[in-house]
Protein backbone atom coordinates (compact mmCIF):
# COMPACT_ATOMS: atom_id res chain seq x y z
CA UNK A 1 0.00 0.00 0.00
CA UNK A 2 0.73 3.84 -0.33
CA UNK A 3 3.60 4.56 2.09
CA UNK A 4 4.30 8.17 3.69
CA UNK A 5 7.62 8.30 4.93
CA UNK A 6 8.21 11.59 7.70
CA UNK A 7 11.63 11.95 9.03
CA UNK A 8 12.92 12.37 11.86
CA UNK A 9 10.89 10.55 14.31
CA UNK A 10 11.66 12.45 17.05
CA UNK A 11 13.80 15.48 17.16
CA UNK A 12 15.57 17.84 20.09
CA UNK A 13 16.73 21.21 19.65
CA UNK A 14 17.95 24.03 21.46
CA UNK A 15 16.01 27.61 21.60
CA UNK A 16 16.33 29.38 18.75
CA UNK A 17 17.53 26.64 16.11
CA UNK A 18 15.40 25.56 12.65
CA UNK A 19 14.19 22.08 12.36
CA UNK A 20 13.40 20.72 8.88
CA UNK A 21 10.65 17.73 8.92
CA UNK A 22 10.09 15.74 5.61
CA UNK A 23 7.23 14.08 4.33
CA UNK A 24 7.69 11.99 1.42
CA UNK A 25 5.49 9.68 -0.46
CA UNK A 26 7.19 7.03 -1.38
CA UNK A 27 4.90 5.27 -4.35
CA UNK A 28 2.95 7.71 -5.16
CA UNK A 29 2.36 11.66 -6.31
CA UNK A 30 0.86 13.82 -3.24
CA UNK A 31 -0.68 16.58 -5.29
CA UNK A 32 -1.85 17.71 -1.76
CA UNK A 33 0.02 17.58 1.93
CA UNK A 34 -1.77 18.66 5.12
CA UNK A 35 0.35 20.00 7.77
CA UNK A 36 -1.01 19.06 11.66
CA UNK A 37 0.51 19.40 14.88
CA UNK A 38 -1.11 17.64 17.66
CA UNK A 39 -0.36 18.32 21.38
CA UNK A 40 -0.99 15.64 24.25
CA UNK A 41 -4.48 14.28 23.98
CA UNK A 42 -5.83 17.07 21.93
CA UNK A 43 -6.63 16.79 18.08
CA UNK A 44 -4.92 17.54 14.70
CA UNK A 45 -5.17 21.08 14.58
CA UNK A 46 -4.48 21.80 10.76
CA UNK A 47 -1.39 24.38 10.34
CA UNK A 48 -1.19 24.49 6.35
CA UNK A 49 -2.24 22.82 3.08
CA UNK A 50 0.03 22.70 0.83
CA UNK A 51 -0.16 21.99 -3.15
CA UNK A 52 3.09 20.88 -5.62
CA UNK A 53 4.77 24.00 -6.96
CA UNK A 54 2.67 26.93 -5.24
CA UNK A 55 2.63 28.67 -1.67
CA UNK A 56 0.70 26.87 1.25
CA UNK A 57 -2.41 28.23 2.52
CA UNK A 58 -1.87 28.77 6.14
CA UNK A 59 -4.78 28.44 9.03
CA UNK A 60 -5.50 31.63 10.77
CA UNK A 61 -3.10 32.06 13.60
CA UNK A 62 -0.72 30.45 12.09
CA UNK A 63 2.74 32.14 11.40
CA UNK A 64 3.72 31.51 8.04
CA UNK A 65 7.24 33.19 8.58
CA UNK A 66 7.98 30.53 11.55
CA UNK A 67 6.39 27.33 9.87
CA UNK A 68 7.95 27.07 6.58
CA UNK A 69 6.13 24.70 4.10
CA UNK A 70 7.58 23.40 0.89
CA UNK A 71 5.89 20.98 -1.65
CA UNK A 72 8.27 21.23 -4.44
CA UNK A 73 8.28 18.13 -5.92
CA UNK A 74 5.12 15.38 -6.26
CA UNK A 75 7.16 13.29 -3.61
CA UNK A 76 8.07 15.53 -1.35
CA UNK A 77 7.12 18.46 1.46
CA UNK A 78 8.77 19.89 4.39
CA UNK A 79 8.41 21.74 7.27
CA UNK A 80 10.82 23.29 8.55
CA UNK A 81 10.31 25.34 12.22
CA UNK A 82 12.66 28.33 12.35
CA UNK A 83 13.89 29.88 15.45
CA UNK A 84 11.93 27.25 17.50
CA UNK A 85 10.98 28.07 21.40
CA UNK A 86 10.13 25.81 24.03
CA UNK A 87 5.78 26.22 23.44
CA UNK A 88 7.02 25.14 19.65
CA UNK A 89 7.09 21.42 21.39
CA UNK A 90 4.64 19.44 19.89
CA UNK A 91 4.14 16.14 17.71
CA UNK A 92 4.13 17.33 13.78
CA UNK A 93 2.26 14.77 11.73
CA UNK A 94 1.62 15.65 7.46
CA UNK A 95 -1.32 13.44 5.84
CA UNK A 96 -0.80 13.41 1.55
CA UNK A 97 -3.37 13.39 -0.81
CA UNK A 98 -2.87 11.06 -3.82
CA UNK A 99 -3.00 12.62 -6.73
CA UNK A 100 -6.55 12.55 -9.03
CA UNK A 101 -7.80 10.08 -6.03
CA UNK A 102 -9.31 11.60 -2.81
CA UNK A 103 -7.35 8.71 -0.40
CA UNK A 104 -5.30 10.06 2.21
CA UNK A 105 -1.98 8.89 3.72
CA UNK A 106 -0.41 10.10 6.99
CA UNK A 107 2.75 10.09 8.13
CA UNK A 108 4.18 8.44 11.33
CA UNK A 109 4.76 11.70 12.78
CA UNK A 110 7.45 13.85 14.80
CA UNK A 111 7.84 14.50 17.80
CA UNK A 112 9.62 17.82 18.54
CA UNK A 113 10.99 18.91 21.73
CA UNK A 114 12.74 22.08 22.15
CA UNK A 115 15.08 22.85 25.08
CA UNK B 1 -16.26 27.17 7.74
CA UNK B 2 -16.26 23.39 8.19
CA UNK B 3 -16.60 22.38 12.04
CA UNK B 4 -16.74 18.89 13.50
CA UNK B 5 -17.57 18.21 16.95
CA UNK B 6 -17.07 14.82 19.22
CA UNK B 7 -18.88 15.40 22.51
CA UNK B 8 -17.62 12.57 24.17
CA UNK B 9 -14.14 13.29 25.36
CA UNK B 10 -13.83 9.62 26.99
CA UNK B 11 -15.90 6.75 26.86
CA UNK B 12 -15.53 3.13 28.60
CA UNK B 13 -17.02 -0.25 27.28
CA UNK B 14 -16.05 -3.70 28.40
CA UNK B 15 -14.82 -6.69 26.50
CA UNK B 16 -17.76 -7.91 23.83
CA UNK B 17 -19.69 -5.18 24.46
CA UNK B 18 -20.80 -2.87 22.11
CA UNK B 19 -20.29 1.31 22.17
CA UNK B 20 -20.70 3.94 19.91
CA UNK B 21 -18.49 7.23 19.44
CA UNK B 22 -20.84 10.23 18.62
CA UNK B 23 -20.01 12.83 16.10
CA UNK B 24 -21.59 16.08 14.38
CA UNK B 25 -20.45 18.14 11.52
CA UNK B 26 -21.54 21.36 9.91
CA UNK B 27 -20.65 22.10 6.66
CA UNK B 28 -22.80 24.35 3.29
CA UNK B 29 -21.35 21.39 0.96
CA UNK B 30 -23.50 18.54 -0.47
CA UNK B 31 -20.37 16.40 -1.87
CA UNK B 32 -17.61 15.58 1.09
CA UNK B 33 -16.44 12.68 2.85
CA UNK B 34 -16.56 11.78 6.61
CA UNK B 35 -13.92 9.34 8.35
CA UNK B 36 -13.22 8.07 11.36
CA UNK B 37 -9.62 7.36 12.56
CA UNK B 38 -8.52 5.02 14.87
CA UNK B 39 -4.69 6.77 16.69
CA UNK B 40 -3.38 4.12 19.06
CA UNK B 41 -0.05 5.23 21.55
CA UNK B 42 2.00 4.84 19.03
CA UNK B 43 0.13 7.89 17.21
CA UNK B 44 0.42 6.24 13.75
CA UNK B 45 -3.12 7.56 12.37
CA UNK B 46 -5.32 4.18 11.01
CA UNK B 47 -8.27 4.60 9.16
CA UNK B 48 -11.37 2.69 10.36
CA UNK B 49 -14.19 3.68 8.23
CA UNK B 50 -14.74 5.63 5.58
CA UNK B 51 -18.12 7.43 4.14
CA UNK B 52 -19.01 9.31 0.85
CA UNK B 53 -21.89 11.96 1.40
CA UNK B 54 -23.99 10.96 -1.99
CA UNK B 55 -24.27 7.05 -0.57
CA UNK B 56 -26.94 7.04 1.72
CA UNK B 57 -26.33 3.34 2.80
CA UNK B 58 -24.28 3.22 5.98
CA UNK B 59 -20.61 2.17 5.95
CA UNK B 60 -19.54 -1.31 7.74
CA UNK B 61 -15.97 -3.04 8.20
CA UNK B 62 -16.16 -5.96 9.65
CA UNK B 63 -16.91 -4.61 13.57
CA UNK B 64 -17.42 -1.01 12.86
CA UNK B 65 -20.61 0.73 10.97
CA UNK B 66 -21.77 4.30 11.10
CA UNK B 67 -25.03 5.89 11.31
CA UNK B 68 -24.68 8.68 8.67
CA UNK B 69 -27.25 11.38 8.93
CA UNK B 70 -26.90 13.69 6.27
CA UNK B 71 -29.88 16.17 7.23
CA UNK B 72 -29.07 16.14 10.84
CA UNK B 73 -24.94 15.84 9.69
CA UNK B 74 -24.71 13.25 12.71
CA UNK B 75 -21.68 10.45 11.56
CA UNK B 76 -21.73 8.17 15.00
CA UNK B 77 -19.20 4.93 14.70
CA UNK B 78 -20.52 1.81 16.24
CA UNK B 79 -17.95 -0.74 18.12
CA UNK B 80 -19.08 -4.32 17.77
CA UNK B 81 -17.79 -7.10 19.91
CA UNK B 82 -15.54 -4.86 21.75
CA UNK B 83 -11.57 -5.90 21.69
CA UNK B 84 -8.65 -4.75 24.23
CA UNK B 85 -7.00 -3.41 20.51
CA UNK B 86 -9.67 -1.04 20.32
CA UNK B 87 -8.44 0.84 23.14
CA UNK B 88 -7.54 4.27 21.44
CA UNK B 89 -8.45 7.83 20.24
CA UNK B 90 -10.77 8.39 17.89
CA UNK B 91 -10.70 10.93 15.64
CA UNK B 92 -14.09 11.56 13.28
CA UNK B 93 -13.03 13.62 10.73
CA UNK B 94 -14.88 15.73 7.37
CA UNK B 95 -12.84 16.20 4.10
CA UNK B 96 -14.12 18.10 1.19
CA UNK B 97 -14.65 16.77 -2.68
CA UNK B 98 -12.22 18.77 -3.74
CA UNK B 99 -9.24 17.50 -1.25
CA UNK B 100 -8.50 20.39 0.18
CA UNK B 101 -9.45 20.61 3.25
CA UNK B 102 -9.36 17.95 5.92
CA UNK B 103 -11.20 18.82 9.36
CA UNK B 104 -10.64 16.85 12.56
CA UNK B 105 -12.98 16.81 15.66
CA UNK B 106 -11.27 17.15 19.26
CA UNK B 107 -11.37 13.08 19.72
CA UNK B 108 -12.77 10.20 21.94
CA UNK B 109 -10.71 8.43 24.29
CA UNK B 110 -11.73 4.87 24.14
CA UNK B 111 -10.74 2.42 27.24
CA UNK B 112 -11.59 -1.05 26.70
CA UNK B 113 -11.83 -3.02 29.99
CA UNK B 114 -12.02 -6.88 30.28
Amino acid sequence: GAVVSQHPSRVICKSGTSVKIECRSLDFQATTMFWYRQFPKQSLMLMATSNEGSKATYEQGVEKDKFLINHASLTLSTLTVTSAHPEDSSFYICSARQAGREKLFFGSGTQLSVL
Amino acid sequence: AQTVTQSQPEMSVQEAETVTLSCTYDTSESDYYLFWYKQPPSRQMILVIRQEAYKQQNATENRFSVNFQKAAKSFSLKISDSQLGDAAMYFCAWYNQAGTALIFGKGTTLSVSS
